[in-house]
């Protein structure tokens, strides 16, 4: 079992629906990235939260640490938000030690 | 601020070469991490240094070697390459006061061995 599980693996919307991804985490950790990689690699960071909820714009991002689960969620989805989206989280409970990617959820907006 | 800059962006090297790929970190930050990312797969951590050290390595060989400059730049070094070390280079700088402070991502170095 991997250390950091994400669902979908792929997601295929339509332009205006509001996306969820999701990810699950073994480890303890003191915080989780969400990060936005598109085609050519180049990883934008998203989010890191180590409580609660966080929103920029269209994206929210919320953490729920006892149940080691995170969420990310757009709302009025747009074909540019169509990239990989990765969750990562350190591997002790230094925020910057080495990071665990999960395996991505590749989504598409179709307009 | 042009963040975290990573050169070349693209490379073509012949097994057996050795190879050296470059990153500025963001400015203000102090700790630089490379990681692999292998076509279709999730970036693999390979080492942090930090104040001109190695302080962390994931299972990588010998062949991947690193440095970090006083400026807190930092290179990394493959030695007698292999075809599976095709992949994406990542480096992400990150600063070490304050425990919790975002990873910020440079955009890659292609390697593509033949």
């Amino acid at each position: 079992k991997n250390e950091v599980e994400q669902s979908p693996q792929n997601l295929t919307a339509q332009e205006g629906e509001f996306i969820t991804i999701n990810c699950s985490y073994s480890v303890g950790i003191s915080a989780l990235h969400w990060l936005q990689q598109h085609p050519g690699g180049g990883i934008v960071s998203l989010f890191m939260l180590s409580s609660g909820k966080k929103k920029h714009g269209r994206l929210i991002a919320t953490i729920n640490i006892q149940e080691k689960h995170s969420s990310l969620h757009i709302t009025a989805s747009h074909p540019r938000d169509s990239a990989v989206y990765i969750c990562a989280v350190p591997r002790s409970n230094f925020g910057n030690e080495k990071l665990t990617f999960g395996t991505g959820t590749r989504l598409t907006i179709i307009p | 601020d042009a963040g975290v800059t990573q050169s070349p962006t693209h490379l073509i090297k012949t097994r057996g070469q050795q190879v050296t790929l470059r990153c500025s970190p963001k400015s203000g930050h102090d700790t630089v991490s490379w990681y692999q990312q292998a076509l279709g797969q999730g970036p693999q951590f390979i080492f942090q240094y930090y104040e001109e050290e190695e302080r962390q390595r994931g299972n990588f060989p010998d062949r991947f070697s690193g440095h970090q400059f006083p400026n807190y730049s930092s290179e990394l070094n493959v030695n007698a390459l292999l075809l599976g070390d095709s992949a994406l280079y990542l480096c992400a700088s990150s600063l070490e006061k304050g425990a919790r402070t975002e990873a910020f991502f440079g955009q890659g170095t292609r390697l593509t061995v033949v």
